[in-house]
């Protein structure tokens, strides 16, 4: 079971936007800074939110990351069949002195 | 670009030993952080542990600790990851990923800002 709770999936049309949130606690989300990772089938993951809400160059501005409190949200704008993959939270945790991962959401586009 | 290329990745019986290894190249090695992650086949991510530039300073995850040992050769660009006492559900992917991290004070930061290709390890009898 992940520290960090994301829903499993979510869907959307080409064109339209889809938002994952992460949910966390104090020690994780609260007080520490999140990123967030694409990755397609077979292939490793890649860094597109940092800082909670900044984009590492080369990633386009229909991604974008926020934090509010415990839980942090990334939006994709724009959806386009190529933006289906797994999408996964991480920060760190400060009393469990560790990484965490959310458990991963698929999105679809329909 | 970023270049880190995993090996030594295949089948180990449970109880067995495992060395991975993780090339670098096309950036200043010695200069940043390194982590390994590990994804079950069907899961999620889940962090091994990380290494600071100098190699003073290493942590992992408490699922590995005293089992596993991350090591790094900054002249020859090499991440290692010596596995002892491997069980069923170690079997994974295990990727190496350069590494920004700054856990000192909060807000603590940490993200993997490139990885590997990964290599598959199968504990199985």
């Amino acid at each position: 079971q992940s520290v960090l709770t994301q829903p499993p999936s979510v869907s959307a049309a080409p064109g339209q936007k889809v938002t994952i949130s992460c949910s966390g606690s104090s020690s994780s989300i609260g007080n520490n800074y999140v990123s967030w990772y694409q990755q397609f089938p077979g292939t490793a993951p890649k860094l597109l939110i940092y800082d909670n809400d900044k984009r590492p160059s080369g990633i386009p501005d229909r991604f974008s990351g926020s934090r509010s409190g415990t839980s942090a949200t990334l939006g994709i704008t724009g959806l386009q069949t190529g933006d289906e993959a797994v999408y996964y939270c991480g920060t760190w945790d400060s009393s469990l002195s560790t990484v965490a991962f959310g458990g991963g959401t698929k999105v679809t586009v329909l | 670009q970023v270049q880190l290329v995993e090996s030594g990745g295949g089948l180990v019986k449970p109880g067995g030993s495992l060395r991975l290894s993780c090339a670098a190249s096309e950036f200043t090695f010695s200069d940043y952080f390194m982590s390994w992650v590990r994804q079950a086949p069907g899961r999620g991510l889940e962090w091994v542990g990380y290494i600071s530039p100098g190699g003073t300073n290493i942590y992992y995850a408490d699922s590995v600790k005293g089992r596993f040992t991350i090591s790094r050769d900054n002249p020859k660009n090499s991440l290692s990851l010596q596995m002892n006492s491997l069980r069923a559900e170690d079997t994974a992917v295990y990727y190496c990923a350069r590494t920004y991290l700054s856990i000192v004070l909060p807000p603590a930061a940490i993200y993997f800002d490139s990885w590997g290709q990964g290599t598959l390890v199968t504990v199985s009898s």
